[in-house]
């Protein structure tokens, strides 16, 4: 069974500027989670979708969206990128989603650099 | 909220050895704990789940412990190896996120 992808696996975007990154959950997984990792902070909550729904959001402000697919596929977008935004964010699926206590796949992330 | 705690000092020990690392939680008690395995540039890798009714759980060289009294989980990975070298994550759901300790960096030396 094929692992979470996740697409692009790199970028590199100037200040002000809005991205869009993707994720595939694996199959028959509906439930999609998003973090974004940085040194300081750890992994931090973004937002967690399942069943094109957004059940949870973390402590993120509003430039931070995200989206889910019928095919359970995510995307997420932060607009007008500060340097702060700087990270690695990675996605995970599990079986299901809410208070579950179900491991999560993570996939190999995007690194996100911000000039 | 829930808070996770581990300790940020690398720790470093030699191969052959047991390497236990601390997951220290702040609030209530969880109704679980995951542990995950995170190598550089990678996303986390599941590795173990304890339940709060259970003391200890097992899989192969991996043992977890969780005390909800000390509010704390112990780690364990025995005869360790250079390949079990990593970042070991402690991860809890609170109320509705799952929330992730900044992680121990496990060396082990030849």
């Amino acid at each position: 069974k094929a692992g979470v992808t996740q697409t692009p696996r790199y970028l590199i975007k100037t200040r002000g500027q809005q991205v869009t990154l993707s994720c595939s959950p694996i199959s028959g997984h509906r439930s999609v989670s998003w973090y974004q990792q940085t040194p300081g902070q750890g992994l931090q909550f973004l937002f967690e979708y399942f069943s094109e729904t957004q059940r949870n959001k973390g402590n993120f402000p509003g430039r931070f969206s995200g989206r889910q697919f019928s095919n359970s596929r995510s995307e997420m977008n932060v607009s007008t990128l500060e340097l702060g935004d700087s990270a690695l964010y990675l996605c995970a699926s599990s079986l299901v989603g809410g208070r579950s206590s179900y491991e999560q796949y993570f996939g190999p992330g995007t690194r996100l650099t911000v000039t | 909220s829930q808070k996770i705690e581990q300790n940020s000092e690398a720790l470093n020990i030699q191969e052959g050895k047991t390497a236990t690392l601390t997951c220290n939680y702040t609030n209530y008690s969880p109704a679980y704990l995951q542990w995950y395995r995170q190598d550089p540039g990678r996303g986390p890798v599941f590795l173990l789940l304890i339940r709060e009714n259970e003391k200890e759980k097992r899989k192969e060289r991996l043992k977890v412990t969780f005390d909800t009294t000390l509010k704390q989980s112990l780690f364990h990975i025995t005869a360790s190896q250079p390949a079990d070298s990593a970042t070991y994550l402690c991860a809890t759901r609170g109320y509705s996120t799952l929330t992730f300790g900044k992680g121990t960096m496990l060396l082990v030396s030849p």
